[in-house]
């Protein structure tokens, strides 16, 4: 048990689907990241909220589209993917963003494969 | 962020300690040195993390030396379970960002 909990664990998708990945966390966390992690890549931020707002963007294509409801709940919406995006999409959190002595805490991610 | 050098691989027998090296000759005094490790089809797990002072918890220590350019991570008694990649990573903890920048770490093997 991580206390951050990713679904689906699996997801398959055509390229002009729209679908949502869902992170959840339940240590009482003000910070929650998106990271992308492709093969052979190291991993790569994508969105980071520090509560409910975005507070930063990696230059992330709009297909990829975020949403924090609350401080437990982040989501990534997405829309017209490509092949290239297919990778695992991890989701942390962690107490505050301020202070580099803060672990993040990571879910187990959503495998993503577009068709 | 600084940058961290580690070797790819490498292997160690269940039972024995393990020493995982990190260089960062170009750390500043206020980066923190983070580990973390992924095992296979599961997302990072945090390990330990220090400042200046050696660090113990419950799954490892962090020796850092005295002018914080290297740091080892030590796993007193691998088991086959500590199979993983592992990532030694700089934090400043004055950043506002969190941003966790993860090379491509050592790939430790654990043979029974």
């Amino acid at each position: 048990e991580t206390g951050v909990t990713q679904t689906p664990r699996h997801l398959v998708m055509g390229m002009t689907n729209k679908k949502s990945l869902k992170c959840e966390q339940h240590l009482g966390h003000n910070a929650m990241y998106w990271y992308k992690q492709s093969a052979k890549k190291p991993l790569e931020l994508m969105f980071v909220y520090s509560l409910e707002e975005r507070v930063e963007n990696n230059s992330v294509p709009s297909r990829f589209s975020p949403e924090c409801p609350n401080s437990s709940h982040l989501f990534l919406h997405l829309h017209t993917l490509q092949p290239e995006d297919s990778a695992l999409y991890l989701c942390a959190s962690s107490q505050d963003l301020m202070g580099g002595g803060q672990p993040q805490h990571f879910g187990d991610g959503t495998r993503l494969s577009i068709l | 962020d600084a940058k961290t050098t580690q070797p790819n691989s490498m292997e160690s027998n269940e039972e024995e300690p393990v020493h995982l090296p990190c260089n960062h000759s170009t750390i500043s005094g206020t980066d923190y040195i983070h580990w973390y490790r992924q095992l296979p089809s599961q997302g990072p797990e945090y390990v330990i993390h220090g400042l200046t002072s050696n660090v113990n918890n419950r799954m490892a220590s962090l020796a850092i030396a005295e002018d914080r350019k290297s740091s080892t991570l030590i796993l007193h008694r691998a088991t086959l379970r500590d199979a993983a990649v592992y990532y030694c990573i700089l934090l400043d903890y004055g950043g506002s960002q969190g941003n966790l920048i993860f090379g491509k770490g050592t790939k430790l093997s654990v043979k029974p």
